[in-house]
């Protein structure tokens, strides 16, 4: 059971924009930036979003990252087969760790 | 562009102690930053083990504590981690990883190691 609450899986077509909610508490989201990652098939994470809503240099202005509260939400947006993969969202949590979602499985029809 | 990789045993047996070392290349330890430890069982989600800086105390997931070391060797860039008492739970893609601050994201990740628990 993770910490942060993500949707298993989530579906849309190429060019269709797709969101991804990453749900926490005051503990963590409430208090702490939100970053996302994304793991491509038998590869390692790599980072998508920081400090909420920032992208590092090389990830296209299609990803985009919010947060509201308690809840983090990565966007994406003109979706391609090479967005497929899993994508987790993570925050510093008051207990002094670090906590993840589950993951969410992205799959482009 | 910094560069982690990762080295060690692929099989440990039960109850035996998983070590593993982080070569960090591009990057001097010395110069700053957390490193770290994530691990992914097969088909699952990431878990952060524990991060430390390079002169200062490390913290660790209160799950793994009791069980986890994680130290800086300035001298060989590198630092390690050793996981004792080890089980079929910790059968996992192990990974280390660079964060500014331990509270800040993973802006750096190795390639992940395959280590298997069993005898």
């Amino acid at each position: 059971q993770s910490v942060l609450t993500q949707p298993p899986s989530v579906s849309a077509a190429p060019g269709q924009k797709v969101t991804i909610s990453c749900s926490g508490s005051s503990s963590n989201i409430g208090n702490n930036y939100v970053s996302w990652y994304q793991q491509l098939p038998g590869t390692a994470p790599k980072l998508l979003i920081y400090d909420n809503n920032k992208r590092p240099s090389g990830i296209p202005d299609r990803f985009s990252g919010s947060k509201s509260g308690t809840s983090g939400t990565l966007g994406i947006a003109g979706l391609q087969t090479g967005d497929e993969a899993d994508y987790y969202c993570g925050t510093w949590d008051s207990s002094l760790s670090w906590v993840f979602g589950g993951g969410t499985k992205l799959t482009v029809l | 562009q910094v560069q982690l990789q990762e080295s060690g045993p692929g099989l440990v047996k039960p109850s035996e102690t998983l070590s593993l070392t982080c070569a960090v290349s591009d990057y001097s330890i010395r110069s700053g930053c957390y490193w770290g430890w994530v691990r992914q069982p097969p088909g699952k989600g990431l878990e952060w083990i524990g991060s430390i800086y390079h002169s200062g105390s490390p913290y660790y997931n209160p799950s793994l504590k009791s069980r986890v070391t994680i130290l800086v060797d300035t001298s060989k860039n590198q630092f390690s981690l050793r996981l004792s008492s080890v089980t079929a739970a910790d059968m996992a893609i192990y990974y280390c990883v660079r964060h500014l601050n331990v509270w800040f994201y993973f802006d750096y990740w190795g390639q992940g190691t395959l280590v298997t628990v069993s005898s």
